[in-house]
């Protein structure tokens, strides 16, 4: 069965500040992996994926992460945070399995950002 | 122009009630998916159509069934509302292999009182 750990439930950075988002995964194959933010009363925004290739993905509003295969994880960084990425942030494990197509979410990290 | 939307965007109602909600994307993918967001924000698959069959059907009260007329539309009904389903729901729509990741609606912000 495939999960998702985020372990930090809530991060405060100040604004300007670097910012990295931890998520660790557990799939039987290479798996896809994703994040997705959420903005208050919001749905969720795709901000990047992987699948293969590359493991230094790039994403939209300047995120990045990296996969890392020997330690499960697929963290998520931004050089220098805008007060605007206060949100919650999701990480996601995906596959194709028999049953069908799923993603699978962490608990979600609440990003609280200071001026 | 909105890729996934979902009807109505708020929904109270009262205790054994019946209320539905509605779905439809325009990306022309073909699976969809409905999910639970709890207030806890954690997302719980419910379930997910392909091609207007059922694919995914989790541990779901059979209270809770969902309709798929055509591959653009996945409408979720629930009788004999409770309590505990107060909740956030999304509708997301894919293209059936998942590393595409999907695309979610805006959600239905559901109380029962």
């Amino acid at each position: 069965a495939q999960s998702v750990t985020q372990p930090d439930i809530h991060i405060t950075v100040s604004e300007g500040a670097s910012l990295e988002l931890r998520c660790n995964y557990s799939y039987g194959a290479t798996p896809y992996l994703f994040w997705y933010v959420q903005s208050p009363g919001q749905g969720l925004q795709l901000l990047l994926k992987y699948f293969s290739g590359d493991t230094l993905v790039q994403g939209i509003k300047g995120f990045e992460a990296e996969f890392k295969r020997s330690q499960s994880s697929f963290n998520l960084r931004k050089p220098s945070v805008h007060w605007s990425d206060a949100a919650e942030y999701f990480c996601a494990v995906g596959g194709t399995e028999t049953s069908g197509s799923r993603l699978t979410f962490g608990e979600g990290t609440q990003l609280t950002v200071n001026p | 122009d909105t890729a996934v939307s979902q009807t109505p965007k708020y929904l109270v109602t009262q205790m054994g009630n019946d209320k539905s909600i509605k779905c439809e994307q325009n990306l022309g993918h073909d699976t969809m998916y409905w999910y639970k967001q709890d207030s806890k924000k954690f997302l719980k698959i419910m379930f997910s159509y392909n091609n207007k069959e059922l694919i995914i059907n989790e541990t779901v009260p059979n209270r809770f069934s969902p309709k798929s007329p055509d591959k653009a539309h996945l409408n979720l009904h629930i009788n004999s509302l409770e309590l505990g389903d107060s909740a956030v729901y999304f509708c997301a729509s894919s293209r059936h292999r998942v590393g595409y990741g999907y695309t979610f609606g805006s959600g239905t912000r559901l109380t029962v009182v």
